[in-house]
């Protein structure tokens, strides 16, 4: 597609539950990056993919977290057991290889409210 | 302790007032950029800097990066109320694969008629 897509924007979820957020990012764009970002902050990383491996997952917060990339396009961040403290917008960026220099576009990001 | 240091974190003046906004680490970047994000967007890439002591127009706004590749500016001339956004520095590590971007904590810019 022309640019990152998430969905949904928004999901409240009650403390406890399973959810799954979805990134679909740009055509062709081999890197996919998962961030988090809390209220009047920049984003804080969580997890890198270049293809299906995720290269890099040190930003993951705790094993509650997961994401995939089965077949090297669309993403999926689960978190699991949902806790308040997880509410965040959580953002999607595409590049082409995962250099600075070729650019990353992201999405608009899920804003996900556990009550 | 965050690896970008960003200031100020919040900036409100009137139309025509020039700012600048800094951005500070211990560290070195192989590149930094700049990001403006209006409320319920993702960040809008607004310019990347590689070289030591590079500086980048774009209209109004002038970046630039340190000599040493640790610290970056971003200067607004005359800001106008379509300026207001948050504004966020981010760079990648050097010697960092992939590509990771640390981001400072932002500036909340609001540019008052």
């Amino acid at each position: 597609g022309a640019g990152v897509s998430q969905t949904p924007s928004n999901k409240v979820t009650e403390k406890g539950k399973y959810v799954e957020l979805r990134c679909d990012p740009i055509s062709g764009h081999t890197a996919l990056y998962w961030y988090r970002q809390s209220l009047g902050q920049g984003p804080e990383f969580l997890i890198y993919f270049q293809g299906t491996g995720a290269a890099d997952d040190s930003g993951l917060p705790n094993d509650r977290f997961f994401a995939v990339r089965p077949e090297g396009s669309v993403s999926t961040l689960k978190i699991q057991r949902t806790e308040r403290g997880d509410s965040a917008v959580y953002l999607c960026a595409s590049s082409r290889n995962g250099q600075s220099l070729s650019g990353y576009t992201f999405g608009s990001g899920t804003r996900l409210t556990v009550v | 302790t965050q690896l970008l240091e960003q200031s100020p974190q919040f900036l409100s003046i009137q139309e025509g007032e020039n700012l600048t906004v800094y951005c500070n680490s211990s560290s070195v970047f192989s590149s930094l950029q700049w990001y403006r994000q209006e409320p319920g967007e993702g960040p809008v890439l607004l310019v990347t800097v590689v070289t030591g002591g590079e500086v980048k127009k774009l209209k109004r706004l002038t970046f630039q990066f340190g000599d040493a590749r640790k610290d970056s500016s971003l200067h607004i001339t005359a800001a106008q109320p379509g300026d207001t956004g948050l504004y966020l520095c981010a760079g990648v590590l050097l010697y960092n694969q992939g590509g990771k971007l640390i981001f400072g904590q932002g500036t909340e810019l609001s540019v008052k008629p």
